[in-house]
């Protein structure tokens, strides 16, 4: 099945600066990765995706970027503000053609944005 | 739109008790799963449904049950309660491959 890796588990910024939370996933036939924001007390929200046939995606401050070729994918947040703290998932599923179309999750980041 | 509606937000159970968490769902949404969250281990699949009528387990299935007799609830029950079954719950729903999921609230249970 998918395996998903996320790194790293907890990211400390100054408020302005940028961040980076970067997951790695090891089925090539992967192609739609969500990332999730989960703040303290709630379910996780789905704040931005991005398939398989496309590189990069952006939303105001928020962009993530897909390489297929080495199985990554990247979430960069720019001029972070206290609000973005919070922890965040990426999930990689497939089309249901064969294997898990369920999304696998990686295990999360801590995002601590100091103003 | 009400979301996803999950029932209780807490719950204390003793060990070897069951009950069941509720889930329901008022957008129409073909997928639907339970997660279990818990420290450092991300969010991990229990049971899943891709339609009424249809379930498969995930990663972590034993000890728990469901079942999806409509397209609005899924509701998981747990058998007989165990101290390692204290967690946060999670239902969550999806129209369908390739769109994100819509969580609920959770349910944090604790099992002494």
């Amino acid at each position: 099945g998918e395996n998903v890796e996320q790194h790293p588990s907890t990211l400390s910024v100054q408020e302005g600066d940028s961040a980076v939370i970067k997951c790695t996933y090891s089925d090539s036939a992967s192609n739609y990765f969500p990332w999730y924001k989960q703040e303290l007390g709630k379910g996780p929200q789905l704040i931005i995706d991005i398939r398989s046939n496309v590189g990069e995606k952006k939303d105001q401050r928020i962009a993530v970027t897909l390489n297929k070729t080495a199985k990554h994918f990247s979430l960069h947040i720019t001029e972070t503000q206290p609000e973005d703290s919070a922890v965040y998932f990426c999930a990689a599923s497939q089309r249901p053609s064969g294997g898990s179309y369920i999304p696998t999750f990686g295990r999360g980041t801590s995002l601590i944005v100091h103003p | 739109n009400a979301g996803v509606t999950q029932t209780p937000k807490f719950q204390v159970l003793k060990t070897g008790q069951s009950m069941t968490l509720q889930c329901a769902q008022d957008m129409n949404h073909e997928y639907m799963s339970w997660y279990r969250q818990d420290p450092g281990m991300g969010l991990r699949l229990i049971h899943y449904s891709v339609g009424a009528g249809i379930t498969d387990q995930g990663e972590v299935p034993n000890g728990y049950n469901v079942s999806r007799s409509t397209t609005e609830d899924f509701p998981l029950r747990l058998l007989s309660a165990a101290p390692s079954q204290t967690s946060v719950y999670f239902c969550a729903s999806s129209p369908g491959w390739g769109e994100g999921y819509t969580f609920g609230s959770g349910t944090r249970l604790t099992v002494v």
